[in-house]
This record gives C-alpha cells, sequence and structure tokens, in this order.
C-alpha cells in the first residue's frame, strides 16, 4: 500500500526566510509525487511533480523540490518566503494500479510573517 | 476558460434532504473523479469514472451516488444527508496517458453544511 506522511502539521516562518515541508513516503513500487498548494477557500494548483526523470524537480513560484529514495522523502522547499505562499501543502502520491488516485498527506500549513 | 468548474459553491441543507453537485471539465480529459475534504483539511477518493465507466469506488455510503452522462461531465447526488457530509467536494480530471503522473486538475470545490 502507498501512503504519505506530512511530518509538520504547521509551519511558521518569517518573510525573506527558507521554506522546508517535510514529506515522507511509503510505496512497493516505483512513486508518482506531486505537491500541491491550497489557498484559504480555494481549490487546488499542482506546484510539481515527480516524475523520475530528475530527482530535482522545480515548480512554480519558485518551488523545488528532491526525491531521495534512500531516505524515502519529497521535502519541498523555497529559498526565500513571501507572504503570498501563506497556504495549506499537500504532498501526494499516485497510485497507478488503482486507477491514479490521489493518495493525500495530512497537509502542512504554511504561515509567513512579516 | 474555467477548466474544472462545479455548481453551486456553496450548499447549505437541512439534514434528510437530497442534493445534487454537478461538475464539468472543458479540458478533453476522459477520467474524472471526486474527492472529499473534511474539517480537518484531509482528502480522500470517492470516486472516479474513465468514459463513463466507474473505475474507482472507495468505501462510500450507498447514499452517495455518481454519475457520468458524458467524459465532460461527472455529478454527485447524495441522499438523506447526514451530518457528516458537511465537508469541501473536490472535483478533478486529468488525461489517461498510462502512466501514473498525469496531472490531477481541480475544480474549486464546492462547500456543502448540513444542518
Amino acid at each position: 500500500a502507498q501512503s504519505v506522511t506530512q511530518l509538520d502539521s504547521h509551519v511558521s516562518v518569517s518573510e525573506g526566510t527558507p521554506v522546508l515541508l517535510r514529506c515522507n513516503y511509503s510505496s512497493s513500487y516505483s512513486p508518482s509525487l506531486f505537491w500541491y498548494v491550497q489557498h484559504p477557500n480555494k481549490g487546488l494548483q499542482l506546484l510539481l511533480k515527480y516524475t523520475s526523470a530528475a530527482t530535482l524537480v522545480k515548480g512554480i513560484n519558485g518551488f523545488e523540490a528532491e526525491f531521495k529514495k534512500s531516505e524515502t522523502s519529497f521535502h519541498l522547499t523555497k529559498p526565500s518566503a513571501h507572504m503570498s505562499d501563506a497556504a495549506e501543502y499537500f504532498c501526494v502520491v499516485s497510485n497507478y494500479n488503482q486507477g491514479g488516485k490521489l493518495i493525500f498527506g495530512q497537509g502542512t500549513e504554511l504561515s509567513v510573517k512579516p | 476558460d474555467t477548466a474544472v468548474s462545479q455548481t453551486p459553491k456553496y450548499l447549505v441543507t437541512q439534514m434528510g434532504n437530497d442534493k445534487s453537485i454537478k461538475c464539468e471539465q472543458n479540458l478533453g480529459h476522459d477520467t474524472m473523479y471526486w474527492y472529499k475534504q473534511d474539517s480537518k483539511k484531509f482528502l480522500k477518493i470517492m470516486f472516479s469514472y474513465n468514459n463513463k465507466e466507474l473505475i474507482i469506488n472507495e468505501t462510500v455510503p450507498n447514499r452517495f451516488s455518481p454519475k457520468s452522462p458524458d467524459k465532460a461531465h461527472l455529478n454527485l447526488h447524495i441522499n438523506s444527508l447526514e451530518l457528516g457530509d458537511s465537508a469541501v467536494y473536490f472535483c478533478a480530471s486529468r488525461r489517461t496517458s498510462g502512466t501514473s503522473t498525469d496531472t490531477q486538475y481541480f475544480g474549486p470545490g464546492t462547500r456543502l453544511t448540513v444542518l
């Protein structure tokens, strides 16, 4: 069975400082991993996805994530936080064998202080 | 030119009522999904249709019945609404290319409140 665990339910950073949102996955085969962002009262937007082409994945708005098989991790980072980054972030694994359904982590709420 | 749209955006109703949520995508995708987001923001798959055929049916009460009249639409009908059905329901779609890396595009969500 596949699963994802987001290690922090809430992360708070100051504007201009780095962001690190941690995610560990469990998968019996090569996983497909995604990060989605949800701004308050909005839908979900794809930030980036791991397609096995490269272990360092660049996404939108300056975010990137590194796939580390040895650590079963897919942490999301950004060098410098902006106020507009405040949102809920979801680490997600895709289950190809079951119609491509997405299995979500519990979410990490990112707060950005001025 | 909204990609995935849902109606209504908000739905407030009484226990015991029957209600429907509609979803439409104009991306030409062949697979559509319904997800439920609970009060703790946890998201879970409910159903999926591929070319109007049901391919995923998670452990959802049979009061919930999805219907796909065509590839571009996936509606969700809920009978005998209960307090625990209060949640945000998201529709999503993707083009199935045979890999698991296809991106799912989400609608804006429907916030259902059962009183």
